[in-house]
C-alpha cells in the first residue's frame, strides 16, 4: 500500500462543475502539498497545508489530520483547469516530500 | 527571477554513455531536490541537498551521483545510462522552512 493515495486516478468533468479530488495517507507528516502539472510538464505547488482550510480563487484544499485526509476543491471548474493534480506529505522534521500517482483531470467545454 | 532552471530539456542516450544534467535556482534555496517521473508513478526523489557542499540518497539513488558545488547549483549525473532510466528528471528548490518547493521544467532523457 503507498504511503499517499488519490482518488480518483482519473476525471472528466463539464465546464462549470464541482470537482473533488481526494487524497489519504498512511503516516505521521507534517504537512501536506497540492500540486498541479500542467499538460506540458510544468509543476507548480498549489497548497501547502497543516491543517484546516485554504482557498486560493476557484481552488480550495481542506485536510483532516485526525482521519488522515485531504480534499481539493475546484469550483466553476473550467477547460484550463485541465492538469494532473498531485497531493504530496512531507514527514515530521524534514523536507522530503513523498508523491501520490496524481489525479488526472479533463474539464470539457 | 528566473525561477529553477533545468538544461538539457531533451536528451536521447544511448547505453554506457554518461551524462549530467544541470540544475539552477536563483532563489537563494538551501534545499535542491532531483526527481523522476515515470508514467503510473508518483514522483520519486532520487537525491537531494540540505546545503552547499551537502548531497543525500533519496529514494532510488543507484545509478545516479550528485554534486552541489555552488549553493545555486545541483547537478545530477549519470555514469553508465540504462534503458531503465529513461524518465523524465525534475529539479525542484525550497528554503530551509516553509519548504514549498519551486520546480524545473523537466528533462526529457531517453535511454536506447
Amino acid at each position: 500500500k503507498n504511503e499517499v493515495e488519490q482518488s480518483p486516478q482519473n476525471l472528466t468533468a463539464q465546464e462549470g462543475e464541482f470537482i473533488t479530488i481526494n487524497c489519504s495517507y498512511s503516516v505521521g507528516i507534517s504537512a501536506l502539498h497540492w500540486l498541479q502539472q500542467h499538460p506540458g510538464g510544468g509543476i507548480v505547488s498549489l497548497f501547502m497545508l497543516s491543517s484546516g482550510k485554504k482557498k486560493h480563487g476557484r481552488l480550495i484544499a481542506t485536510m483532516n489530520i485526525q482521519e488522515k485526509h485531504s480534499s481539493l476543491h475546484i469550483t466553476a471548474s473550467h477547460p484550463r483547469d485541465s492538469a494532473v493534480y498531485i497531493c504530496a506529505v512531507r514527514g515530521p522534521g524534514g523536507s522530503r516530500l513523498t508523491f501520490g500517482e496524481g489525479t488526472q483531470l479533463t474539464v470539457n467545454p | 527571477n528566473a525561477g529553477v532552471t533545468q538544461t538539457p530539456k531533451f536528451r536521447v542516450l544511448k547505453t554506457g554513455q554518461s551524462m549530467t544534467l544541470l540544475c539552477a535556482q536563483d532563489m537563494n534555496h538551501e534545499y535542491m531536490y532531483w526527481y523522476r517521473q515515470d508514467p503510473g508513478m508518483g514522483l520519486r526523489l532520487i537525491h537531494y541537498s540540505v546545503g552547499e557542499g551537502t548531497t543525500a540518497k533519496g529514494e532510488v539513488p543507484d545509478g545516479y551521483n550528485v554534486s552541489r558545488l555552488k549553493k545555486q547549483n545541483f547537478l545530477l549525473g549519470l555514469e553508465s545510462a540504462a534503458p531503465s532510466q529513461t524518465s523524465v528528471y525534475f529539479c525542484a528548490s525550497s528554503s530551509a522552512g516553509p519548504y514549498e518547493q519551486y520546480f524545473g521544467p523537466g528533462t526529457r532523457l531517453t535511454v536506447t
